[in-house]
């Protein structure tokens, strides 16, 4: 059973920074490409960003230069390193999955087409 | 970036009857591959999202055959043939064509009359 565990979320000043983890079980964790998605309270789903099986990194622009993802096959764990937080950012911050067969080509890389495997979540708060 | 746009934004719909929900893009969804890359998601208050349908029509493993998805190019439609009560939540549908960013749509709450 595929399980994904976010944890290191909390309060944080705006200009501070906090390292996300999700901790992956139940797969090929090197075979898949992993994600980020995050929701505003009371908000929609944001894509933030994505990391192949073997480092490619995609994300999204408001993240760029503040938040870099990363992964560690040898132990199963991606992680979202968050410098310079805003208030902005405060959310919870899901871990998420595709599926091997479901894939799209984009710059050279398979990337999931959908996301069916997602964690509980961690919520951050950037406030003063 | 391409744009989803969900309608409505809010379904009140009475139990054991049919919903819609609609979602257009800025631009075509299909991928040169031949596929096109439009998913539906579920989610209930307090949960993650749940997948419902991809590649337009598809229905996931374990998903009900009352949910049903349509449409090409810009315009697609999530069905659902009977709406049941753990049907209510918020429902968005999302782009993986044309990468990066993935993009939502902004959402669309079902609720029980």
């Amino acid at each position: 059973e595929v399980q994904l565990l976010e944890s290191g979320g909390g309060f944080v000043q705006p200009g501070g920074s906090l390292r996300l983890s999700c901790a992956a079980s139940g797969f090929n964790f090197n075979t898949y490409a992993m994600n980020w998605v995050r929701q505003a309270p009371g908000k929609g789903l944001e894509w933030v960003a994505s990391i192949s099986g073997n480092g490619v990194i995609q994300d999204t622009d408001s993240v760029k230069g503040r938040f870099t993802i990363s992964r560690d096959n040898s132990k199963n764990m991606l992680y979202l390193q968050m410098n310079s937080l805003r208030a902005e950012d405060t959310a919870i911050y899901y871990c998420a999955k595709g599926d091997f067969d479901n894939q799209v080509w984009e710059s050279g890389i398979y990337w999931p087409s959908f996301f069916h495997d997602w964690g509980q979540g961690s919520l951050v708060t950037v406030s003063s | 970036d391409v744009v989803l746009t969900q309608t409505p934004l809010s379904s009140p719909v009475t139990l054991g009857q049919p919903a819609s929900i609609s979602c257009r893009s800025s631009q075509s969804l299909a991928h040169i591959d031949g596929h096109t890359y439009l998913s539906w998601l579920h989610q209930r208050p307090g949960q993650p999202p749940r997948l419902l349908i991809y590649k337009v029509s598809k229905r996931f493993s374990g998903v009900p055959n009352r949910f049903s998805g349509s449409g090409a190019g810009t315009e697609f439609t999530l069905q659902i043939s009977r709406v049941e009560a753990e049907d209510v939540g918020v429902y968005y549908c999302m782009q993986a064509t044309h990468l990066p960013p993935y993009t939502f749509g902004q959402g669309t709450k079902l609720e029980i009359k």
